[in-house]
């Protein structure tokens, strides 16, 4: 089955530190992993995509990273500020009946404290 | 160039009333996927549709919702005789293609059923 699991559900940090999201995946086949960030409220919006040949991918303060043979996904966020309160979500890209179908992790919801 | 427009951002239904739910993909947009987020969870996702085509409505619950996404205009989840279980959040994405390619979210409709 295909299916997308993020972790932990949800964390606590101060704001200045860093902090890692998880992701593990069992999605075959595979076209690609986004993270996305989403505020309360509001939908999601993307920060990373990346392919089967890529391992690392920055977006400022966000680094993702990709072991596609261990099926393992993480977000590094440096230097935590506020704004950062989100949920991040992993998504995969599945391509399934001749076209790109994402399926989504349950996601990560990240508080920064000051 | 405008992002994906969802309208309305809040709907109020009571029990069997009818709630339609309107989603503009962002321009040069032809695919637009639906989903939709219970409180505390993930995005499911419900149905992708291309101008006039359903290519995948596995995610759509077999009674009482339909969508379309016609040739002018914008694509419509349609949910009749709604029930309290329904009130959620849909989140409605748009697509220039199938592979690889960004998906952007709207900001979601919020439907509350009394």
């Amino acid at each position: 089955k295909n299916q997308v699991e993020q972790s932990p559900q949800s964390l606590i940090i101060l704001e200045g530190k860093n902090c890692t999201l998880q992701c593990n995946y069992t999605v075959s086949p595979f076209s690609n992993l986004r993270w996305y960030k989403q505020d309360t409220g509001r939908g999601p919006v993307s920060l990373t995509i990346m392919t089967f040949s890529e391992n690392t991918k920055s977006n400022g303060r966000y680094t993702a990273t990709l072991d596609a043979d261990t099926k393992q996904s993480s977000l590094h966020i440096t230097a935590s500020q506020l704004s950062d309160s989100a949920s991040y979500i992993c998504v995969v890209s599945h391509i399934s009946g001749g076209y790109n179908k994402l399926i989504f992790g349950a996601g990560t919801r990240l508080a920064v404290h000051p | 160039n405008a992002g994906v427009m969802q309208n309305p951002r809040h709907l109020v239904r009571r029990r069997g009333q009818e709630a339609r739910l309107r989603c503009s993909p962002m321009k040069g947009h032809s695919h637009v996927y639906w989903y939709r987020q219970l409180p505390e969870e993930g995005l499911k996702f419900m149905v992708y549709l291309q101008k006039e085509n359903i290519i995948d409505e596995s995610g759509m619950p077999k009674e009482r919702f339909s969508a379309e996404f016609p040739k002018e205009g914008p694509s419509i989840l349609r949910i009749q005789q709604v029930v309290r279980g329904d009130s959620a959040a849909y989140f409605c994405a748009s697509s220039s293609q199938t592979e690889d390619t960004e998906a952007f979210f709207g900001q979601g409709t919020r439907l509350t059923v009394v």
